[in-house]
């Protein structure tokens, strides 16, 4: 139990396009999911929090207009990276919340913008 | 100011040797928990065990094992008979009080199994 699916896991990308990047909780409804981004050999930085049927809440510094997320329901969470530019290649990892506390990680996606 | 410290940015083992991953953490809130999760170099996110703050025995789960001790604030993860497949970034992490669980992150440690 407690699957989380991220599609894709390979996105590249031309510089000022949009790129779309899904998060599912296969098995089990997601109260809330994050998303995260990691740079290379660094540990994960949490760009925002998602509840279904609510704006997202953003961390200081990371523009909320530049990467769009949607938590349409309790199993989908998506993040849109709009007018990608190559400072946006990055690793980017969501997680879902069970009722209790642990977070459960998709796969991952890394994003290459050209 | 609540923060995850791992000191140990690698490390070395034989295989089929324990192994311990060294966490501190700071916290003033009396309700928190603390994770730890594996990274293999595929990327992903593995939840490895769990511990909360009030939980009175150490959490256990297979081979792993967290050596929590609350006053000296420390969560170390304890793997035994390490394997090759163990080696991987062990990340330590923290939800701390009204954080709406987030998580506070360590910086990793990397560990490398030897045959």
């Amino acid at each position: 139990g407690a699957v989380v699916s991220q599609h894709p896991s390979w996105v590249i990308c031309k510089s000022g396009t949009s790129v779309k990047i899904e998060c599912r909780s296969l098995d089990f409804q997601a109260t809330t999911m994050f998303w995260y981004r990691q740079f290379p050999k660094q540990s994960l930085m949490l760009m925002a929090t998602s509840n279904e049927g609510s704006k997202a809440t953003y961390e200081q510094g990371v523009e909320k207009d530049k990467f769009l997320i949607n938590h349409a329901s309790l199993t989908l969470s998506t993040l849109t990276v709009t007018s990608a530019h190559p400072e946006d290649s990055s690793f980017y990892i969501c997680s879902a919340r069970l009722a209790q506390e642990t977070q459960y990680f998709g796969p991952g996606t890394r994003l290459l913008v050209l | 100011a609540q923060k995850i410290t791992q000191t140990q940015p690698g490390m070395f083992v034989q295989e089929k040797e324990a192994v311990t991953l060294d966490c501190t953490y700071d916290t003033s809130d009396q309700s928190y928990g603390l994770f730890w999760y594996k990274q293999p170099s595929s990327g992903e996110m593995i939840f490895l065990i769990y511990q909360g703050s009030y939980d009175e025995q150490n959490a256990t789960e297979g081979r792993y094992s967290l050596n929590f001790q609350k006053a000296r604030k420390s969560a170390n993860l304890v793997i035994s008979a390490s394997q090759l497949g163990d080696s991987a970034m062990y990340f330590c992490a923290m939800r701390a009080g009204d954080s709406n669980y987030q998580l506070i992150w360590g910086a990793g440690t990397k560990l490398i199994i030897k045959p």
